[in-house]
């Protein structure tokens, strides 16, 4: 299948500081990439919707201004957690799909980042 | 609204089928599928089905989808230990363009 690569896989900082993640296609242009929150033992919560291109599309409750996402290319998107905070500690997961009629018919994700703010 | 519902844990013993059950809501959604999740993990697809489809099989997975009850079911054949993991029910809300997760079942393996 398919690889999604996102990195870092877990990254800790101090509450005031940007921290960005990025999820990378390897094998596939990414038009769409999606922005997921996972909170311990809990399910996945959509952020966010990117389309190559264009501005992404955020999910009602999520700040567009706290999380700033990019999908400048068709193997890039990058989500930036600005000003964290130790409430916006969790695990975020990026997932891409490539172009085509049936592009949702597989969604691949990334092995996803925890965020740790102190 | 956008819901996609399944119980959250489940044990079974290893040889049994497992037999995990989700509903959904939108009924003009056109693509379901099951994502396996383990510890620390990103979500690896396990498979999915077309809204067409009643069922379908891979190996020991099998996939029954009853539309008019908003019914999915995915069946572990002769689970294994290393089936233990979370399973999360998905559905494709075309309306939306998105994807909605379920809470995710816990299987756990006794042996």
């Amino acid at each position: 299948g398919a690889v999604v690569s996102q990195h870092p896989s877990w990254v800790i900082c101090k509450s005031g500081t940007s921290v960005k993640i990025e999820c990378r296609s390897l094998d596939f242009q990414a038009t769409t990439m999606f922005w997921y929150r996972q909170f311990p033992k809990q399910s996945l919560m959509l952020m966010a919707t990117s389309n190559e291109g264009s501005k992404a599309t955020y999910e009602q409750g999520v700040e567009k201004d706290k999380f700033l996402i990019n999908h400048a290319s068709l193997t890039l998107s990058t989500l930036t957690v600005t000003s964290a905070h130790p409430e916006d500690s969790s695990f975020y997961i990026c997932s891409a799909s490539g172009s085509g009629s049936h592009f949702l018919e597989k969604l691949f994700f990334g092995s996803g980042t925890q965020l740790s703010v102190l | 609204g956008e819901d996609v519902e399944q119980s959250l844990f489940l044990s079974v013993r290893e040889g049994d089928s497992s037999v995990i059950n989700c509903t959904y809501t939108d009924s003009s959604s056109t693509y379901l599928y099951w994502y396996k999740q383990e510890p620390g993990a990103g979500l690896q697809l396990l498979t999915y089905i077309f809204s067409n489809m009643d069922m379908k099989q891979d190996q020991r997975l099998t996939v029954l989808l009853n539309k008019k009850d908003k019914h999915l079911s995915l069946r572990i054949a002769d689970t294994q230990t290393g089936d233990s993991a979370i399973y999360f029910c998905a559905e494709y809300y075309s309306s939306a363009s998105k994807i909605i997760f379920g809470s995710g079942t816990r299987l756990s393996i006794r042996p």
